[in-house]
C-alpha cells in the first residue's frame, strides 16, 4: 500500500519568507509526528498529533514554527520569517496508534538562501 | 535525560566483512529499541525492533540484542554487501504511556567496498 508521502521533496526559499511543507500519512493511522533533521545528524522531534490536536508540540523551535492537521489525515507544518538555519530535511512521520512503529516518510529539504 | 550514543562514523568495510555498529542507551523507564536505516537518495525505514530485554531483532541479515544490563542494542551482520552502504541509527521510544516520540542516536555511515 501507499506510505507516507511528503511535498514537496524540495524547497528553496529565501531568509524571511514563509514555507509550507506537507504531508499526507498512511490511511488509517491516527497518530503523525514531524521531526527535523539537520546535516549529519539524526532526527529531532518537533510535534505529535494525535487524530487532529497536537498532543506535544515541545519540540518545535520558537513561535515561528506550527502545524496543523485539521481532519485528522493530512499535516501541514508552516514556517513564517525563515532563517538559514532552518534548512534541514523536514520528515514527517505516522502510526497506526500511539504506541505503534512509525513510518517515515521520503521528507523535504528546505534550504534557505 | 533520555538519548542515544553510537559509534562515530563513517565505517568502512569490503564486502563480506562482519560489522558491528555499537549502540547504547540512557533512559528513565524500559524503551523499545530500534534500528533504523537511510540509504542514499531515500527516507528513513525501519530495520528491525526489540521491544523487551533480551528481545532479539533480525531483518535481511542484520541482528540486534537488547541488553537491559549493558542498556545497549549493538547491530550486527555476518557479512555485509556493497548494497548495504547506508546510513543507521539506533533509536529508542515507548517512554511515555500516552505517546510515543522517537529519540535518535546521530547515526553511523557504512560504506562496503566491492
Amino acid at each position: 500500500g501507499a506510505g507516507v508521502s511528503q511535498t514537496p521533496s524540495n524547497k528553496v526559499t529565501e531568509k524571511g519568507k514563509y514555507v509550507e511543507l506537507r504531508c499526507d500519512p498512511i490511511s488509517g493511522h491516527t497518530a503523525l509526528y514531524w521531526y527535523r533533521q539537520s546535516l549529519g545528524q539524526g532526527p529531532e522531534f518537533l510535534i505529535y498529533f494525535q487524530g487532529t490536536g497536537a498532543a506535544d508540540d515541545s519540540g518545535l523551535p520558537n513561535d515561528r514554527f506550527f502545524a496543523v492537521r485539521p481532519e485528522g489525515s493530512v499535516s501541514t507544518l508552516k514556517i513564517q520569517r525563515t532563517e538559514r538555519g532552518d534548512s534541514a530535511v523536514y520528515l514527517c512521520a505516522s502510526s497506526l496508534s500511539y504506541s505503534d512503529t512509525q513510518y517515515f516518510g521520503p521528507g523535504t529539504r528546505l534550504t534557505v538562501l | 535525560g533520555n538519548s542515544v550514543t553510537q559509534m562515530e562514523g563513517p565505517v568502512t568495510l569490503s564486502e563480506e566483512a562482519f560489522l558491528t555498529i555499537n549502540c547504547t542507551y540512557t533512559a528513565t523507564g524500559y524503551p523499545s529499541l530500534f534500528w533504523y536505516v537511510q540509504y542514499p537518495g531515500e527516507g528513513l525505514q525501519l530495520l528491525l525492533k526489540a521491544t523487551k530485554a533480551d528481545d532479539k531483532g533480525s531483518n535481511k541479515g542484520f541482528e540486534a540484542t537488547y541488553r537491559k544490563e549493558t542498556t545497549s542494542f549493538h547491530l550486527e551482520k555476518g557479512s555485509v554487501q556493497v548494497s548495504d552502504s547506508a546510513v543507521y541509527f539506533c533509536a529508542l521510544s515507548g517512554l511515555k504511556t500516552s505517546y510515543d516520540k522517537v529519540i535518535f542516536g546521530p547515526g553511523t555511515s557504512l560504506s562496503v567496498i566491492p
